[in-house]
């Protein structure tokens, strides 16, 4: 089954912990990419991956990191975790402007 | 910059009422339009997409029409169901958006409810 899958899917952490969400897809899409959805504010793109060895920043990149070794993976990095990252985040993939897939969402809270 | 506006919600219609979601966006280049739907506990799902203008869009009994004169992608449907209840996006691609990005500019969102 094509799908887009996250890692947890839920966590509920403290301030300055480092933490992962990994994000993994099996459609051999080149382009991955990162939102954060906050109420009132929808979706905003954090940082993106044009293919392997190639990202760039999105909208809201502070206190990110991203990377992408193989094709297939796109984990996001949060080095120092702040409460203003508590937050409601989709991993997306898909090949080039075509439909992009979402994963089901990881709910991030830190406390 | 580019920028999508929706009618935020919520909407709460009675089942087999028509659906009207207002979107209107603004756009550098010539983008293409999409409506997104999240169902409760889910992430998102294309809904319905059109990649030119006066193309319609069309999925699940939703329709979207194209309209670039008013610069415009409304959603709707002629008769809801409990089952549409669902947080509806609507977000545009524009292949100007900088270096290469296929970013999503998405709205804020329009929760809608139905109720039997």
């Amino acid at each position: 089954e094509a799908q887009v899958t996250q890692n947890p899917r839920y966590l509920i952490t403290v301030t300055g912990k480092k933490l992962t969400v990994t994000c993994s897809q099996n459609m051999n899409h080149e382009y991955m990419s990162w939102y954060r959805q906050d109420p009132g504010l929808g979706l905003r793109q954090i940082y993106y991956s044009m293919n392997v060895e190639v990202t760039d920043k999105g909208d809201v990149p502070e206190g990110y990191k991203v990377s992408r070794k193989e094709k297939r993976n796109f984990p996001l990095i949060l080095e120092s975790p702040s409460p203003n990252q508590t937050s409601l985040y989709f991993c997306a993939s898909s090949f080039g402007r075509g439909e992009q897939f979402f994963g089901p969402g990881t709910r991030l809270t830190v406390l | 910059g580019n920028s999508v506006t929706q009618m935020e919600g919520p909407v709460t219609l009675s089942e087999e009422a028509f659906l009207t979601i207002n979107c209107t966006y603004t756009a550098t280049g010539y983008p293409s339009l999409f409506w997104y739907v999240q169902y409760p506990g889910e992430g998102l799902q294309l809904l319905l997409k059109a990649t030119k203008a006066d193309d319609k869009g069309s999925n699940k009994g939703f329709e979207a029409t194209y309209r670039k004169e008013t610069t415009s992608f409304h959603l709707e449907k002629g008769s809801v169901q409990v089952s549409d209840s669902a947080v509806y996006f609507c977000a545009l691609s524009d292949r100007y958006s900088g270096a290469g990005s296929y970013q999503l500019t998405f709205g804020k969102g329009t929760k809608l409810s139905v109720i039997p």
